[in-house]
């Protein structure tokens, strides 16, 4: 029973360069949602994805930013030409069913993106 | 748009009780959920209201009012692992909006 794997845990990369986070969600779960969350800030909603499809991508910067959750594999954030300002931890959660439920979301421990 | 609101800060002594409120402002609510969260940890989930009144987990309990937009979380018998952040989070239909959160001091 692994709970949300994502990885890695922590990503160091120069401006201008791109990221990949990936998240694999519970077994059973096939919703997943990104957040964003900066030094002593709650978290703030990305996107909400199922299998193949975007569900709600309002929390998304217009620019550089972008997720997919494919029929096979991880879901990956991809975040191009990172700036100093997106150095934050991005969390993932997964859960059976859409909004969640009594039980709330499960979330991954997180990748601590560096941008230098 | 939407707005939660809860304090930034609290200090309690170690066995006290300590009661977290949040404020919410939002369209299609479904219910009030808590999290908490560790230093350098993941958001975990403590308990969800989604109708009024109290709901209670072992020391920690929850409490909201739909009619005054207010819920609050109750924590009893402190102890020193309590230290975290504590998040409320509005349920919507397809997602989860968090609060900024509230960082939880203890004191021995």
């Amino acid at each position: 029973n692994a709970g949300v794997m994502q990885n890695p845990r922590h990503l160091v990369r120069r401006r201008g360069q791109e990221a990949r986070l990936r998240c694999s969600p519970m077994k059973g779960h096939s919703h997943v949602y990104w957040y964003r969350q900066l030094p002593e800030e709650g978290l703030k909603f990305m996107v909400y994805l199922q299998k193949e499809n975007i569900i709600d991508e309002s929390g998304m910067p217009k620019e550089r930013f972008s997720a997919e959750f494919p029929k096979e594999g991880p879901s990956i954030l991809r975040i191009q030409q990172v700036v100093r300002g997106d150095s934050a931890a991005y969390f993932c959660a997964s859960s059976p069913v859409s909004g969640g439920r009594g039980d709330g979301y499960t979330f991954g421990s997180g990748t601590r993106l560096t941008v230098v | 748009g939407q707005s939660l609101e809860q304090p930034s800060e609290v200090t309690a002594v170690e066995g006290a009780i300590v009661q977290i409120n949040c404020t919410y402002q939002t369209s299609g609510f479904y219910g009030l959920s808590w999290y908490q969260q560790h230093d350098g940890g993941a958001p975990t989930f403590l308990s969800y209201n989604g109708l009024d009144g109290l709901e209670e987990t072992g020391r920690f309990s929850s409490f909201l009012s739909r009619s005054d937009s207010y819920g609050y979380l109750l924590l009893q018998e402190l102890q020193m692992k309590d230290s975290a952040s504590y998040f409320c989070a509005v349920r919507k239909v397809d997602k989860i909006i968090f609060g900024k959160g509230t960082r939880l001091h203890i004191l021995p």
